[in-house]
């Protein structure tokens, strides 16, 4: 059976950065398209971005408010996924969940998500 | 963007009861591309249905989904006491939205 497990949440100043890392098990990884979402406080969850599987390009895609500040990326070869997170803001203060993608585009897998708090 | 509004925002029900959820779309979505989430405090979501009207691994067949276009309706015939929760729908047409939940809770 599938697995993700987040790690790398914490209280960071605006303007820092984090990188948050997603460890993948019981799924055939390096087929897999990624993705993180996030969830503030108390409200919905929102789309951050994905990265295709390498066989598929590799590619990724981004939500407009986190674009050019947030990076995907992922390490086949340790069934890892990573969201480096930079130019925090207040307004990224969520639960950052990795999730699997399904070929029709839902969320088959969720972790249980880390905790970013932007606060000074 | 595809913008999704879910109605209502709370539906407040009694265990046995039949729920009716809606989420609309502002432009049209494939049915390939609607899945719905069940969500508790404190969990991560869970997926409940794919493809518009698919079960996903494990969900119970008190759960169903339909629609078409634009509107798209889940459906729960019995509330069960954990049935109880927040529950989205979400598009898959280029990029990703999620509508802002529709709340059931017992009355």
């Amino acid at each position: 059976e599938g697995q993700l497990v987040e790690s790398g949440g914490d209280l960071v100043k605006p303007g820092g950065s984090l990188r948050l890392s997603c460890a993948a098990s019981g799924f055939h990884f390096t087929n897999a398209y990624m993705n993180w979402v996030r969830q503030a406080p108390g409200k919905g969850l929102e789309w951050v971005g994905r990265i295709k599987s390498r066989p598929g390009g590799g590619t990724t895609d981004y939500a407009a408010p986190v674009k050019g500040r947030f990076t995907i990326s992922r390490d086949d070869s340790k069934n890892m996924l990573y969201l480096q997170v930079n130019g925090l803001e207040a307004e990224d203060t969520a639960m950052y969940y990795c999730a699997w993608e399904r070929p029709e585009g839902s969320f088959e897998l969720w972790g249980q998500g880390t905790m970013v708090t932007v606060s000074s | 963007e595809i913008v999704l509004t879910q109605s209502p925002g709370t539906l407040s029900l009694s265990p046995g009861e039949r729920a009716t959820l809606s989420c609309r779309a502002s432009q049209s979505v494939r049915s390939s591309y609607l899945a719905w989430y069940q969500q508790k405090p404190g969990q991560a979501p869970r997926l409940l249905i794919y493809g518009a009207s698919s079960r996903a691994t494990g969900i119970p067949d008190r759960f169903s989904g339909s629609g078409s276009g634009t509107d798209f309706t889940l459906t729960i015939t019995r509330l069960e006491p954990e049935d109880f929760a927040v529950y989205y729908c979400q598009q898959y047409g280029g990029s990703f939205t999620f509508g802002p939940g529709t709340k059931v809770d017992i009355k």
